[in-house]
């Protein structure tokens, strides 16, 4: 089975921008969590998307958004890019989402310059 | 608020020795602690300890929960260069309500082997 694959993988923006990040599960899986990752942080919980709905969101800004296709496919945006946004974005599939291990894809490397 | 902690932050170690990783936790709602190995991107899976499965081994690698203490080591014996990585340890909690689960990371345990 294909694992987890995030578009794309390094991304460079300027400060003010959008941009918009893109996750396809593992085949089957319909639960998407996004994560942020930074050396200060760690990893932190972004949100949830499970049947194209948002289940559960963490303690980040409305400038953090996202969705889920019918697909599973998932794609999270970002708006109005601050310096601090600069972070290995992460998703991380399950089928269902309850107990199930989460399987982590790439990454996307975005830098807000 | 959820709290996972790992200690040490950072390990030096030489090869063929044993090392004992630390995790402990305070989670509202706890359905499993899971251990991942950071090499460079993606985190992969190493275990997952529930309440039905407080102990799992695979080859040098070994992991037990503690759910008294709100806990768990990570075992790697006979360590080699390839295991250097940074080792993350998550909580997953559920939300009932929503359906949903979430997992809390550690900051990690940067191990690195020296030869």
């Amino acid at each position: 089975k294909a694992g987890v694959t995030q578009t794309p993988r390094y991304l460079i923006k300027t400060r003010g921008q959008q941009v918009t990040l893109s996750c396809s599960p593992i085949s089957g899986h319909r639960s998407v969590s996004w994560y942020q990752q930074t050396p200060g942080q760690g990893l932190q919980f972004l949100f949830e998307y499970f049947s194209e709905t948002q289940r559960n969101k963490g303690n980040f800004p409305g400038r953090f958004s996202g969705r889920q296709f019918s697909n599973s496919r998932s794609e999270m945006n970002v708006s109005t890019l601050e310096l601090g946004d600069s972070a290995l974005y992460l998703c991380a599939s399950t089928q269902r989402g309850i107990t199930d291990t989460q399987y982590f894809g790439p990454g996307t490397r975005l830098t807000v310059l | 608020e959820d709290k996972v902690v790992q200690s040490p932050l950072s390990l030096v170690v030489h090869e063929g020795d044993t090392v004992t990783l630390n995790c402990s936790y305070e989670v509202t709602n706890f359905r499993s602690l899971l251990w991942y190995k950071q090499e460079k991107k993606a985190p992969t899976f190493l275990f997952m300890l529930t309440s039905s499965g407080i102990e799992k081994k695979s080859g040098r690698l070994s992991s037990i929960l503690d759910k008294k203490e709100l806990s768990s080591i990570l075992n790697i014996t006979a360590t080699q260069t390839g295991d250097s990585a940074i080792y993350l340890c998550a909580v997953g909690k559920a939300y009932s309500g929503a359906g949903s689960y979430q997992l809390t990371f550690g900051k990690g345990t940067k191990l690195s082997v020296i030869p």
